[in-house]
């Protein structure tokens, strides 16, 4: 039973343009959301996060959205650069989890010129 | 520098044998993870350990044991017992209080 899914497995996008990843999560008890970005043979690291109280939390060309009431998070990148190609993970925590964190199965992402 | 490391970078495990992955952290961080990854699947954790001396099991912990006797340190032994341990295997750990979890560069491991 999978809590956080990302639907979709591979997204291509044109440099410059907005990049959309979704996630989708089915326990209300979570209460924090993350994204992590991963390169082939390395770690995730760590992206932006999102805490339940919020609907969006932006850095930079990384911008969040959470809609608690679809269950459903979104992350935005924009402009797409060449550099954002990677394999992007959804990431969901809650009180109940201690302190476990459920990933998705990840998009990749590929940002053509 | 401040970061987690693991080591080996590849490890080839034979038939029946026990291998141990190494995992360091010098962030001073309380917890500590370990995931398995598969291709074109998410991240699956095996065993954490939020204090030292005292770890739990996560979603796919057969086959697999781990120690955490120092704070920095939190080892994976893949025993003979894990009939499928080809993988990418990932440390992560994170500060008390806190949700992020950073990880380490990983290590894959194969099969002879």
């Amino acid at each position: 039973d999978q809590q956080v899914k990302q639907n979709s497995p591979s997204l291509s996008v044109q440099e410059g343009r907005i990049s959309i990843l979704n996630c989708d999560y089915t326990n209300s008890m979570f209460d924090y959301f993350l994204w992590y970005k991963k390169y082939p043979a390395e770690g995730p690291t760590f992206l932006i996060s999102i805490s339940s109280i919020k609907d969006k939390n932006e850095d930079g060309r990384f911008t969040v959205f959470l809609n608690k009431s679809a269950k459903h998070l979104s992350l935005h990148i924009v402009p797409s650069q060449p550099g954002d190609s990677a394999v992007y993970f959804c990431a969901a925590s809650g009180y109940s989890s201690a302190s476990k964190i459920i990933f998705g199965s990840g998009t990749r992402l590929s940002i053509r010129p | 520098d401040g970061g987690i490391t693991q080591s080996p970078k590849y490890l080839f495990r034979k038939e029946g044998q026990n291998v141990t992955l190494s995992c360091e952290q010098n962030l001073n961080h309380d917890a500590m993870y370990w995931y398995r990854q598969d291709p074109g699947q998410g991240l699956r954790l095996i065993y954490y350990s939020q204090i030292v001396n005292d770890f739990q099991k996560g979603d796919i912990a057969e086959g697999y044991s781990v120690s955490r006797e120092k704070k920095e340190s939190f080892p994976l032994t893949v025993t003979s017992a894990q009939k499928n341990p080809t993988a990418f295997y990932l440390c992560a750990s994170t500060a008390s209080g806190q949700e992020t979890q950073y990880f380490g560069p990983g290590t894959r491991l194969l099969v002879l």
